[in-house]
């Protein structure tokens, strides 16, 4: 059965700096989603990674992809108030299984 | 990307009765899936929605618990059945878009609430 983790669960930053999340995943996938989730809302897609070693950048936010650790970063740059919200990784293989979530606070 | 729209966006519902959840795409659609989401948790699976027949269920939920219709490319319903308390939660609908990009796309979500 695919697992799909993320860390840490909840991360707590002040605005400026930087940090990064894992999600680490259990079997062979290829294909690996990052959404935002902000509270009593809908998800919105950020990412789609497709193969080994993809990057990708989206103003201060950078997932990248290593499919034989599998793992997948999400790296926050210089963090804002804005970027709050809860950030899921998704691993599809058939269907698409989602991680645990890790809830992002920026404080001042 | 796509527009989901699912109706209602809210519920508050008697235990041992029923709700259908439905959801509309505005783009043609290749997979429709549902989702459900308990407070602060993340995502699971209930089923996939095939057109024309049966859904596909995850293991943990079955058809006469949640039955799932799909009568045509872009339209879906989730029925929660003989609802109890421990049904509460936020039902996601979610899309993959015929010639788009490789990306499930969700919806508001229904929120659910069993007394």
């Amino acid at each position: 059965e695919l697992k799909v983790e993320q860390n840490p669960l909840f991360l707590s930053m002040q605005e400026g700096k930087n940090y990064t999340i894992y999600c680490n995943y259990s079997t062979t996938s290829d294909r690996l989603y990052w959404y935002r989730q902000d509270p009593g809302k809908s998800l919105e897609s950020l990412f789609v990674l497709l193969s080994n070693g993809a990057v990708k950048q989206e103003g201060r936010l950078m997932a990248s992809l290593d499919t034989k650790a599998r793992l997948s970063t999400l790296h926050i740059t210089a963090a804002v108030h804005d970027l709050s919200a809860t950030y899921f990784c998704a691993v599809y293989t058939d269907k698409l299984i989602f991680g645990t979530g890790t809830r992002l606070q920026v404080f001042p | 990307s796509a527009v989901i729209s699912q109706k209602p966006s809210r519920d508050i519902c008697q235990r041992g009765t029923s709700l259908t959840i439905q959801c509309q795409v505005d783009s043609q659609v290749t997979m429709m899936f549902w989702y459900r989401q308990q407070p602060g948790q993340s995502l699971t699976l209930i089923a996939t929605a095939n057109q024309g027949s049966e859904a596909t269920y995850e293991s943990g939920f079955v058809i006469d618990k949640f039955p799932i219709s799909r009568p045509n490319l872009t339209f879906s319903t989730l029925t929660v059945s003989n609802m109890s308390p421990e049904d509460s939660s936020i039902y996601l609908c979610s899309a993959v878009i015929a010639g788009g990009p490789d990306t499930q796309y969700f919806g508001p979500g229904t929120r659910l609430t069993v007394l």
